[in-house]
């Protein structure tokens, strides 16, 4: 057990329409990091969190949006849902600073399907 | 963008074995990580590379940070069936303010009892 939670763990939506991903982060920690996994390829890095803002980004375009809250817990929105959006998204929770990696802690996932 | 190409995709060993795993990038890196991934579970943090020809071992388990900060390789020693996963690697390239972390596409380990 990572500490790190999040939910739902399946949801099935259709294309176009609009989803939203929840993460609750190991106690302490104080950044969180999105990730995408299609079935059979690593991790995808979508952004960081920290202190509320935005504090890196992948190769995602805008309608992926996030949000951190101030008890450090994180929502993933995903606008305008396209097939290729069905995937693993999980969440990772770290302490800022030079421990960022070591602390990195990863949630199980929510698999998301697109149809 | 950034590409790893880990190799091989895939291994059966006998219980026991040594194993050995590789990632190469066209791109420099300023830190390797190491991950394993069951199934039905997040990745977990096995080793954490960050200087050129770094050498890091975590029990059973031996990395090092190629010299050209191009690569990194994994190395499990006498293998044992909860090694059974997914193997990642992963490069960050930090600079400027932002960063960019890329990962592998895995190795799958299955080990033979």
């Amino acid at each position: 057990e990572t500490g790190v939670t999040q939910s739902p763990t399946h949801l099935i939506k259709t294309r176009g329409q609009q989803v939203t991903l929840r993460c609750s982060s190991q106690s302490g920690h104080n950044t969180v990091s999105w990730y995408q996994q299609a079935l059979g390829q690593g991790p995808q890095f979508i952004f960081q969190y920290y202190r509320e803002e935005e504090n890196g980004r992948g190769n995602f375009p805008p309608r992926f949006s996030g949000l951190q809250f101030p008890n450090y817990s994180s929502e993933l929105n995903v606008n305008a849902l396209e097939l290729d959006d069905s995937a693993l998204y999980l969440c990772a929770s770290s302490l800022s600073g030079t421990g960022v990696w070591e602390t990195q802690y990863f949630g199980p996932g929510t698999r998301l399907l697109v149809l | 963008g950034q590409q790893l190409n880990q190799s091989p995709q895939s291994m059966f060993i006998q219980e026991g074995e040594d194993v050995s795993m590789n990632c190469t990038s066209s791109s420099i890196f300023n830190t390797w990580l190491w991950y394993k991934q069951d199934p039905g579970e997040g990745p977990v943090l096995l080793i954490a590379l960050y200087k050129a020809g770094e050498l890091t071992s975590n029990g059973r388990l031996t990395a090092q940070f190629g010299i050209t900060r191009k690569d990194s390789f994994l190395n499990i020693s006498a293998s044992i069936p909860s090694d059974v996963g997914i193997y990642f690697c992963a490069g960050l390239y930090s600079g400027a303010g932002s960063y960019q972390l890329t990962f592998g596409k895995g190795t799958k380990l299955s080990v033979i009892p």
